[in-house]
């Protein structure tokens, strides 16, 4: 089973700047199946990135994946106070289960 | 607009059961494979189970595995889960998703979730 590590474990920014959340595989990951999910209190999770890089519908161009095979990125550029929310990553790649990383938290100041 | 409403969920004793629903709008619910992921603060986002577009392939991850039953009306746009000899480790926010696309197991739209909680 593949496990997936975010990090850092929260990140904290200022309006304006760039953050870069990093989701590592303990295997390769095939096929960049690598998705983006962000989440704010008391809400769903939403549907941000797929392939590892494809914005999903609605979803603004401050936001960007890339990456592949073990290494991921979610990068947010020009933050924006309404970006403060955890940040997973889910692998679609391997056999069942489906697997979530553990989250990023980012903070916007 | 492509919506999913959940019901259902709330107390439960160790060992009871409960059923959550999920009633989609806005897509042709037939075609999408649907799928029940849970949260909770120690665990954070779980997987729990998938169910094609069909009804006829149905996967769930093996900690509830003979005790969940995921089931889906095509003819109503629902989806369900029944949840049998609960434990209290099942206690969690749970959330149905749809599928983005078709063999692809991203989830692009999601209820609203709906709160089990397991204990005596």
């Amino acid at each position: 089973e593949i496990v997936l590590t975010q990090s850092p474990g929260t990140l904290s920014l200022s309006p304006g700047e760039r953050a870069a959340l990093s989701c590592t595989a303990s295997q390769t990951i095939g096929n960049d199946y690598l998705a983006w999910y962000q989440q704010k209190p008391g809400q769903a999770p939403k549907f941000l990135i797929y392939g590892a890089s494809r914005r999903a519908t609605g979803v603004p161009d401050r936001f960007s994946g890339g990456g592949s095979g073990t290494d991921f990125t979610l990068t947010i550029s020009r933050l924006e106070p309404e970006d403060s929310a955890v940040y997973y990553c889910q692998q679609y790649d391997a056999s069942l289960p489906i697997i979530f990383g553990q989250g990023t938290r980012l903070e916007i100041k | 607009e492509m919506r999913l409403f959940q019901s259902g969920g709330g107390l439960a004793p160790p060992g009871g059961s409960l059923r959550l629903s999920c009633a989609a709008s806005g897509f042709t619910f037939s075609t999408y494979a649907m799928t029940w992921v849970r949260q909770t603060p120690g665990k954070g986002l779980e997987w729990v189970s998938a169910i094609s577009g069909d009804g006829n392939y149905i996967y769930y991850v093996d900690s509830v595995e003979g005790r969940f039953t995921t089931s889906r009306d095509n003819s109503k746009n629902t989806l369900f889960l029944e949840m049998n000899y609960l434990r209290a480790e099942d206690t969690a926010i749970y959330f149905c998703a749809k599928n983005y696309a078709d063999g692809q197991a991203t989830y692009n739209v999601w209820g609203q979730g709906t709160t089990v909680t397991v204990s005596s």
